[in-house]
């Protein structure tokens, strides 16, 4: 949808080893976001993106960063993997600030 | 800051009965208003949204929500519902004023039996 494309999808990693996530879009939309999904919880932002560069913290942010080097792009690092940080994680992305959301389909990390 | 409760956590219904999936918003600011469903293994897809005028608003499958003020909510309805609807549904809030955050509610597991 709206040429998100999230890599990998799935992944299964040892915890203490560091995770890229990547999200890539073709819209050129100017804000990015990274979301967790966990059963009872819904989805809780980590970290979301404004522009190239511009970048801030979500609710769930501790242990995560991102980075954002060109618009299409939108890393995001576990820098030391944890069993907590099992998820599924999204990317979206929105044209501006009152338009809807459109989302990846998820990476899905499991931390053994 | 805004939140999002969404009471149910799963609704069972039989095909072609009526559903209601209540969503209530905290805000001391005018919002924006979306529900977002999610089928199995995939992303979030926008089902509606209530950005200003008219306070009922209505999907291309037949689901429609009413934004209430007063009552802070943004329930979804539908009058007969398909086994195709069986998804989980989202609703989510952003405040209306300059960049805002989309914060969601926990979700509601729709299970549509025949």
């Amino acid at each position: 949808d709206a040429g998100i494309t999230q890599s990998p999808r799935h992944k299964v990693t040892e915890t203490g080893t560091p995770v890229t996530l990547r999200c890539h879009q073709t819209e050129n939309h100017r804000y990015m976001y990274w979301y967790r999904q966990d059963p009872g919880h819904g989805l809780r932002l980590i970290h979301y993106s404004y522009g190239v560069k511009d970048t801030d913290k979500g609710e769930v942010s501790d242990g995560y960063s991102v980075s954002r080097s060109k618009t299409e792009d939108f890393l995001l690092t576990l820098e030391s993997a944890t069993s907590s940080q099992t998820s599924v994680y999204f990317c979206a992305t929105r044209v501006s600030y009152n338009s809807p959301l459109h989302f990846g389909n998820g990476t899905r990390l499991t931390v053994t | 800051a805004q939140s999002v409760t969404q009471l149910d956590s799963q609704v069972p219904v039989f095909e072609e009965a009526p559903v209601e999936l209540r969503c209530n918003y905290s805000s001391s600011v005018s919002v924006y208003l979306f529900w977002y469903v999610q089928y199995p293994n995939q992303g979030l897809q926008l089902l509606l949204k209530y950005l200003s005028g008219s306070t009922l608003v209505e999907s291309i499958n037949g689901f429609e929500a009413e934004f209430n003020k007063s009552q802070t909510s943004f329930h979804l309805r539908k009058p007969s519902v398909h086994i195709s609807d069986t998804a989980e549904y989202f609703c989510a809030v952003s405040l209306n004023t300059g960049f805002q955050k989309l914060v969601f509610g926990t979700g509601t597991r729709l299970l549509v039996s025949p």
